[in-house]
């Protein structure tokens, strides 16, 4: 079975706070993603992996950065965390970048930015 | 672009009860996929379900089945009998097959659904 972990289930931060969410996937998937969650807007892609040091913005990539330097990790940085960014987040992976290919979600991580 | 609405935010029934989540979904494309997920309190996505466009056939698994009608571009999602492990929010998914989509998927609002003993 396909595994996702990410780092915390629950992080709580100060505004200006630099943050970083990891995620690791064990199966060799090429793609990875990162999505935010919030009530009545469903999930929202912030940045997308289609490969090692490969990156590609979403739809709400405002506001943050990703690091992708090996195959199985992918990092989401706030640089400087703001409250409007108080959400769970999840990563992704999807084995190819084929439409076919089903999404893997890891468990999330609330975060509160205060 | 791509769409997805469900159209239904909430949804609450007593056990038993048989309860359909709407998925209408907008592409021009002609090949695509669509999923269904389901995200329990937990908060992890499990994958349900996948039908590309050419396949209009209907899928049962146990007490799930599935609608797909290219017509009104709607995968519907029926749950017979439903139970209190049903409790989740439900997640409808289009996927297009162009080279530049590198397998992201376009995620409806979701619905929840409250199964009450």
């Amino acid at each position: 079975d396909v595994k996702v972990t990410q780092s915390s289930r629950y992080l709580v931060k100060r505004t200006g706070e630099k943050v970083f969410l990891e995620c690791v996937q064990d199966m060799d998937h090429e793609n990875m993603f990162w999505y935010r969650q919030d009530p009545g807007l469903g999930l929202r892609l912030i940045y997308f992996s289609y490969d090692v040091k490969m990156k590609e913005k979403g739809d709400i990539p405002e506001g943050y950065s990703v690091s992708r330097e090996k195959k199985e990790r992918f990092s989401l940085i706030l640089e400087s965390a703001s409250t409007n960014q108080t959400s769970m987040y999840l990563c992704a992976s999807s084995l190819t970048g084929e439409s076919a290919d089903t999404q893997y979600f890891g468990p999330g991580t609330r975060l509160t930015v205060l | 672009a791509q769409k997805v609405t469900q159209a239904q935010t909430e949804i609450s029934v007593v056990e038993k009860e048989d309860v359909t989540l709407d998925c209408v979904y907008e592409t021009r494309d002609t090949t695509y996929y669509l999923f269904w997920y389901k995200q329990p309190p937990s908060g992890e996505l499990v994958f349900l379900i996948r039908r590309n466009s050419f396949d209009e056939q209907n899928e049962i698994s146990g007490r799930y089945s599935w609608n797909f009608q290219k017509s009104t571009s709607s995968f519907n999602f029926t749950i017979t009998a439903s139970q209190v492990v049903d409790s989740a929010v439900y997640f409808c998914a289009l996927s297009v097959d162009y080279n530049t989509n590198a397998g992201k998927s376009t995620f409806g609002d979701g619905t929840t659904l409250t199964v009450k003993p």
